[in-house]
């Protein structure tokens, strides 16, 4: 079965270091997301990406943040400048179509521990 | 602001034991709600997609209904296992948008 892949599946980085996550969505899925879970809390949505552009970001998607999708199979996120409190579990997720009543698959997560 | 709640947070239950548990949602402006079996160190793993009022939706022992107008939905386990321990997540949308909120999520044990 088709599968959502991220990489790394662990990552420690310093403080104000940047980082990048990597994630391959499913081949013929058109919408892509990132979501975090810091330890203890909710998932929580940071972005959709659409047809090459954001189309919906939260309020924790600040200007340290930002996505691309640079050669037509990869979905990246990157932090500029990292954060002891960007320390979290980040998923990638995609979907067929961007209507509600479509499945949205994630992949196992990259945890990301800011020192 | 959509708040997504799930209860309980967590349950233990004897093999062969059915069991259920609630996700409760604002029903002004639903959109969908979708249903996820996570285990620890995989992916979460879709079960059900739900959007409209009285949907119920299974898969094997697993079942779901949807009660838009009071709130809520309810996943069912029929004759639960070892192997459906896991972490079952929630998740629902308001119209308009792609922002999908997650509850806290039932941790499931089932002893053998």
């Amino acid at each position: 079965e088709p599968e959502v892949t991220q990489t790394p599946s662990h990552q420690v980085t310093q403080m104000g270091q940047e980082v990048i996550l990597r994630c391959v969505p499913i081949s013929n899925h058109l919408y892509f997301y990132w979501y975090r879970q810091i330890l203890g809390q909710k998932v929580e949505f940071l972005v959709s990406f659409y047809n090459n552009e954001i189309s919906e970001k939260s309020e924790i998607f600040d200007d340290q943040f930002s996505v691309e999708r640079p050669d037509g199979s990869n979905f990246t996120l990157k932090i500029r400048s990292t954060k002891l409190e960007d320390s979290a579990m980040y998923f990638c997720a995609s979907s067929e179509e961007g209507t509600s009543g479509n499945t949205i698959y994630f992949g196992e997560g990259s945890w990301l521990t800011v020192v | 602001i959509l708040n997504v709640e799930q209860s309980p947070q967590s349950l233990h239950v004897q093999e062969g034991d059915s069991t259920n548990f609630t996700c409760s949602f604002p029903s002004s402006n639903f959109y969908a709600l979708h249903w996820y079996r996570w285990e620890t160190a995989k992916s979460p793993e879709a079960l059900f997609v739900m959007t409209l009022n009285g949907d119920e939706k299974k898969k094997g022992r697993i079942s779901a209904t949807l009660n838009t107008k009071e709130g809520y939905s309810y996943l069912y386990i029929k004759g639960s296992q070892p192997e459906d321990s896991a972490t079952y997540l929630c998740a629902c949308n308001t119209s308009g948008t792609y922002k999908y909120i997650f509850g806290t999520g039932t941790r499931l044990k089932v002893l053998a």
